[in-house]
């Protein structure tokens, strides 16, 4: 399995604009995670879904944001309009289900930087 | 405010020597938890686990010791190796929430 797939890796844009985030999770996996790394908090977990349907977007910091899981294969993040403080490197993450004992597994992350 | 908390952000180590790696947390009800490594330009991969019934869980090299009383794990990387040089993650699970919360990371350097 080619594992989890995100795209593009790397992302420079200009505050205001429009950023998606791509993401194929492994097949078979019915749950997809999205998070955000930064040197101050670490792993932040944005938004989850089960079966395609969001479970969870707590962790999303504001209305900029939303995700999308149309189908069991793709998912999108997309932050609009965009700012300097969103610059991270953004993780997506699929597993089994959503159990505690369910590793799971990351793509190689999309880093964003927001001039 | 961080639940989980890896206080030291680096650590150095000579091959050959111990790496211990500590992790901290808050939540009495977690009771799951995961070591990561992350590689540069690579999404984090697991490690190891331990449950909360469990004090010690060893694999190969690495052993990851709990101690719920003071709500503190460790990893213990013996003999230590160059290519452990990483940064690593700990992670608890929230069952309460369905979440894992991770720490901000401890990056490791092994010398030769």
């Amino acid at each position: 399995d080619a594992g989890v797939i995100q795209s593009p890796r790397h992302e420079v844009t200009e505050m205001g604009q429009e950023v998606t985030l791509r993401c194929k999770p492994i097949s078979g996996h019915n749950s997809l995670f999205w998070y955000r790394q930064t040197m101050m908090r670490g792993l932040e977990l944005l938004i989850y879904f089960n079966n395609n349907v969001p479970i969870d977007d707590s962790g999303m910091p504001e209305d900029r944001f939303s995700a999308k899981m149309p189908n069991a294969s793709f998912s999108t993040l997309k932050i609009q309009p965009s700012e300097p403080r969103d610059s991270a490197v953004y993780f997506c993450a699929s597993s089994l289900s959503t159990g505690g004992t369910d590793t799971q597994y990351f793509g190689p992350g999309t880093r964003l930087t927001v001039l | 405010d961080q639940q989980v908390k890896q206080n030291s952000p680096s650590l150095s180590v000579q091959e050959g020597r111990i790496s211990i790696l500590n992790c901290d947390y808050t939540n009495s009800m977690f009771d799951y938890f995961l070591w990561y490594k992350k590689y540069p330009a690579e999404g984090p991969t697991f490690l190891i686990s331990i449950s909360s019934i469990k004090d010690k869980n060893e694999d190969g090299r690495f052993t990851v010791f709990l101690n719920k009383s003071a709500k503190h794990l460790s990893l213990h990387i013996v003999p230590s190796q160059p290519g452990d040089s990483a940064v690593y993650f700990c992670a608890a699970w929230d069952s309460g929430t369905y979440k894992y919360i991770f720490g901000t990371g401890t990056r490791l350097k092994v010398l030769a």
